[in-house]
Protein backbone atom coordinates (compact mmCIF):
# COMPACT_ATOMS: atom_id res chain seq x y z
CA UNK A 1 0.00 0.00 0.00
CA UNK A 2 1.06 3.56 -0.92
CA UNK A 3 -1.16 4.97 2.04
CA UNK A 4 0.62 7.38 4.19
CA UNK A 5 0.87 7.85 7.67
CA UNK A 6 -0.72 10.76 10.01
CA UNK A 7 0.79 11.33 13.53
CA UNK A 8 -0.92 11.94 16.00
CA UNK A 9 -4.15 9.46 15.60
CA UNK A 10 -5.67 11.74 17.93
CA UNK A 11 -5.35 15.06 19.50
CA UNK A 12 -7.17 17.24 21.90
CA UNK A 13 -6.27 21.17 22.99
CA UNK A 14 -7.71 23.85 24.72
CA UNK A 15 -9.55 26.66 22.00
CA UNK A 16 -7.25 29.05 21.13
CA UNK A 17 -4.13 26.95 21.43
CA UNK A 18 -2.66 25.52 18.26
CA UNK A 19 -2.62 21.95 16.53
CA UNK A 20 -0.08 20.37 14.54
CA UNK A 21 -0.60 17.37 12.84
CA UNK A 22 2.12 15.56 10.79
CA UNK A 23 2.16 13.28 7.60
CA UNK A 24 4.76 11.00 6.50
CA UNK A 25 4.19 9.51 3.00
CA UNK A 26 6.17 6.70 0.93
CA UNK A 27 7.09 7.61 -3.07
CA UNK A 28 7.69 11.09 -4.53
CA UNK A 29 5.04 13.35 -5.05
CA UNK A 30 3.79 16.26 -7.69
CA UNK A 31 1.57 17.74 -4.98
CA UNK A 32 0.55 17.26 -1.32
CA UNK A 33 -2.94 18.03 -0.11
CA UNK A 34 -4.72 18.29 3.66
CA UNK A 35 -8.60 18.14 3.68
CA UNK A 36 -10.48 18.26 6.33
CA UNK A 37 -13.83 15.85 7.44
CA UNK A 38 -16.55 16.63 9.96
CA UNK A 39 -17.95 13.77 11.47
CA UNK A 40 -20.21 11.87 8.80
CA UNK A 41 -19.84 14.10 5.74
CA UNK A 42 -17.23 14.05 3.10
CA UNK A 43 -13.98 15.71 2.48
CA UNK A 44 -13.11 19.46 2.14
CA UNK A 45 -10.32 20.42 0.62
CA UNK A 46 -8.27 23.06 2.52
CA UNK A 47 -5.02 23.56 1.21
CA UNK A 48 -2.09 22.06 -1.73
CA UNK A 49 1.52 22.28 -1.37
CA UNK A 50 3.26 21.60 -4.68
CA UNK A 51 6.54 19.27 -3.90
CA UNK A 52 9.13 22.69 -5.50
CA UNK A 53 7.43 24.50 -2.02
CA UNK A 54 8.69 24.54 1.34
CA UNK A 55 5.73 26.61 2.66
CA UNK A 56 2.43 27.39 2.69
CA UNK A 57 -0.01 29.85 4.62
CA UNK A 58 -4.12 29.94 4.24
CA UNK A 59 -5.85 32.11 6.78
CA UNK A 60 -4.93 30.13 9.98
CA UNK A 61 -3.70 26.93 8.56
CA UNK A 62 0.51 26.91 7.87
CA UNK A 63 1.86 23.78 5.96
CA UNK A 64 5.32 22.51 5.14
CA UNK A 65 6.99 20.03 3.04
CA UNK A 66 10.37 18.64 3.35
CA UNK A 67 10.47 15.63 0.51
CA UNK A 68 14.16 14.56 1.51
CA UNK A 69 11.98 13.07 5.06
CA UNK A 70 8.85 12.43 2.90
CA UNK A 71 6.71 14.60 5.18
CA UNK A 72 4.74 17.09 6.00
CA UNK A 73 3.26 19.41 8.76
CA UNK A 74 -0.21 21.24 9.14
CA UNK A 75 -0.29 23.79 11.58
CA UNK A 76 -3.75 24.95 12.86
CA UNK A 77 -2.82 28.38 14.54
CA UNK A 78 -5.56 29.83 17.37
CA UNK A 79 -7.53 27.02 17.17
CA UNK A 80 -11.60 27.14 17.25
CA UNK A 81 -14.23 24.43 18.30
CA UNK A 82 -15.24 24.58 14.74
CA UNK A 83 -11.90 23.31 14.16
CA UNK A 84 -12.85 19.52 15.81
CA UNK A 85 -12.48 17.57 12.57
CA UNK A 86 -10.23 14.88 11.02
CA UNK A 87 -7.58 16.09 9.09
CA UNK A 88 -5.91 13.60 6.08
CA UNK A 89 -2.76 14.37 3.66
CA UNK A 90 -3.54 13.20 0.15
CA UNK A 91 -0.64 12.60 -2.00
CA UNK A 92 -0.37 11.64 -5.87
CA UNK A 93 1.51 9.74 -8.34
CA UNK A 94 3.61 10.81 -11.02
CA UNK A 95 0.34 11.03 -13.17
CA UNK A 96 -1.37 13.18 -10.98
CA UNK A 97 -4.70 10.11 -11.32
CA UNK A 98 -4.14 8.48 -8.06
CA UNK A 99 -4.45 9.83 -4.95
CA UNK A 100 -3.00 8.00 -1.77
CA UNK A 101 -4.79 9.72 1.31
CA UNK A 102 -2.98 9.12 5.02
CA UNK A 103 -5.05 7.21 8.35
CA UNK A 104 -6.26 11.03 9.55
CA UNK A 105 -5.91 12.66 12.61
CA UNK A 106 -8.80 13.39 14.76
CA UNK A 107 -9.07 16.88 16.23
CA UNK A 108 -10.91 17.64 19.11
CA UNK A 109 -11.12 21.53 20.03
CA UNK A 110 -12.60 21.78 23.85
CA UNK A 111 -14.12 25.22 24.18
CA UNK B 1 -24.27 24.32 -8.23
CA UNK B 2 -25.03 20.97 -6.41
CA UNK B 3 -21.60 20.05 -6.69
CA UNK B 4 -21.20 16.37 -6.29
CA UNK B 5 -24.15 14.32 -5.13
CA UNK B 6 -24.29 10.87 -4.35
CA UNK B 7 -27.32 8.78 -4.07
CA UNK B 8 -28.25 6.87 -1.65
CA UNK B 9 -26.97 7.63 1.49
CA UNK B 10 -27.19 4.45 3.17
CA UNK B 11 -27.97 1.07 2.34
CA UNK B 12 -27.64 -2.46 3.68
CA UNK B 13 -27.49 -5.77 0.98
CA UNK B 14 -27.32 -9.35 1.69
CA UNK B 15 -24.13 -11.00 0.65
CA UNK B 16 -24.35 -11.78 -3.11
CA UNK B 17 -26.93 -8.86 -4.12
CA UNK B 18 -25.76 -6.59 -6.35
CA UNK B 19 -26.17 -2.80 -6.00
CA UNK B 20 -25.63 0.72 -7.91
CA UNK B 21 -24.08 3.56 -5.98
CA UNK B 22 -24.93 6.41 -8.00
CA UNK B 23 -22.56 9.76 -8.20
CA UNK B 24 -23.00 12.80 -10.10
CA UNK B 25 -21.41 16.24 -10.64
CA UNK B 26 -22.64 19.78 -12.17
CA UNK B 27 -19.26 21.37 -12.36
CA UNK B 28 -18.46 20.13 -16.00
CA UNK B 29 -15.02 18.29 -14.08
CA UNK B 30 -13.67 15.55 -16.29
CA UNK B 31 -11.96 13.54 -13.55
CA UNK B 32 -14.20 11.21 -11.33
CA UNK B 33 -13.29 8.83 -8.74
CA UNK B 34 -14.24 6.90 -6.15
CA UNK B 35 -12.89 5.70 -2.37
CA UNK B 36 -13.68 3.87 0.49
CA UNK B 37 -13.14 4.81 3.80
CA UNK B 38 -12.76 2.27 5.96
CA UNK B 39 -12.17 2.57 10.19
CA UNK B 40 -8.08 3.52 10.87
CA UNK B 41 -7.82 3.19 6.96
CA UNK B 42 -8.51 6.28 5.54
CA UNK B 43 -9.49 6.58 1.99
CA UNK B 44 -8.84 4.45 -0.66
CA UNK B 45 -8.94 5.00 -4.16
CA UNK B 46 -11.20 2.25 -5.88
CA UNK B 47 -11.68 3.61 -9.51
CA UNK B 48 -11.54 7.03 -11.28
CA UNK B 49 -12.26 8.37 -15.16
CA UNK B 50 -10.70 10.99 -16.55
CA UNK B 51 -13.17 11.63 -18.78
CA UNK B 52 -16.40 9.77 -20.62
CA UNK B 53 -15.85 6.49 -22.11
CA UNK B 54 -12.37 6.51 -20.02
CA UNK B 55 -11.58 4.51 -16.86
CA UNK B 56 -8.73 2.93 -14.72
CA UNK B 57 -8.15 1.18 -11.38
CA UNK B 58 -7.15 2.20 -8.49
CA UNK B 59 -5.84 0.84 -4.95
CA UNK B 60 -8.67 -1.71 -4.37
CA UNK B 61 -10.47 -2.36 -7.57
CA UNK B 62 -11.51 -6.09 -6.83
CA UNK B 63 -15.46 -6.52 -6.46
CA UNK B 64 -16.29 -3.07 -8.16
CA UNK B 65 -16.83 -2.35 -11.97
CA UNK B 66 -17.71 1.33 -13.39
CA UNK B 67 -18.06 3.01 -16.53
CA UNK B 68 -18.39 6.55 -17.72
CA UNK B 69 -20.62 7.34 -20.57
CA UNK B 70 -21.15 10.89 -19.52
CA UNK B 71 -19.38 13.65 -18.18
CA UNK B 72 -21.61 14.01 -15.15
CA UNK B 73 -21.99 10.41 -14.28
CA UNK B 74 -19.85 8.01 -12.55
CA UNK B 75 -21.78 4.71 -11.29
CA UNK B 76 -20.13 2.20 -8.91
CA UNK B 77 -21.51 -0.99 -9.22
CA UNK B 78 -21.02 -3.95 -6.97
CA UNK B 79 -21.68 -7.30 -8.55
CA UNK B 80 -22.08 -9.93 -5.61
CA UNK B 81 -21.79 -7.65 -2.27
CA UNK B 82 -19.48 -9.36 0.28
CA UNK B 83 -19.05 -8.69 4.07
CA UNK B 84 -15.60 -6.91 3.49
CA UNK B 85 -17.63 -3.94 1.36
CA UNK B 86 -18.91 -2.57 3.96
CA UNK B 87 -17.85 0.92 4.02
CA UNK B 88 -18.32 4.39 3.56
CA UNK B 89 -18.22 5.32 0.01
CA UNK B 90 -16.79 8.93 -1.51
CA UNK B 91 -17.64 10.14 -4.76
CA UNK B 92 -15.34 12.84 -5.95
CA UNK B 93 -14.69 15.17 -8.36
CA UNK B 94 -12.22 17.75 -9.69
CA UNK B 95 -10.87 19.51 -13.01
CA UNK B 96 -8.59 17.95 -15.92
CA UNK B 97 -5.35 18.63 -17.38
CA UNK B 98 -5.07 21.69 -15.09
CA UNK B 99 -2.71 22.54 -12.57
CA UNK B 100 -5.85 22.29 -9.60
CA UNK B 101 -6.40 19.24 -7.93
CA UNK B 102 -8.35 20.05 -5.43
CA UNK B 103 -10.98 17.23 -5.40
CA UNK B 104 -14.41 17.77 -4.21
CA UNK B 105 -16.47 15.07 -2.49
CA UNK B 106 -19.69 13.94 -1.89
CA UNK B 107 -21.52 13.07 1.28
CA UNK B 108 -20.65 9.79 1.12
CA UNK B 109 -23.19 6.28 0.77
CA UNK B 110 -22.42 3.97 4.23
CA UNK B 111 -23.15 0.57 2.79
CA UNK B 112 -23.55 -2.24 5.40
CA UNK B 113 -23.22 -6.26 3.83
CA UNK B 114 -24.74 -9.05 5.73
Amino acid sequence: SQQGEEDPQALSIQEGENATMNCSYKTSINNLQWYRQNSGRGLVHLILIRSNEREKHSGRLRVTLDTSKKSSSLLITASRAADTASYFCATDDSTGNQFYFGTGTSLTVIP
Amino acid sequence: NAGVTQTPKFQVLKTGQSMTLQCAQDMNHEYMSWYRQDPGMGLRLIHYSVGAGITDQGEVPNGYNVSRSTTEDFPLRLLSAAPSQTSVYFCASRPYGTAEYEQYFGPGTRLTVT
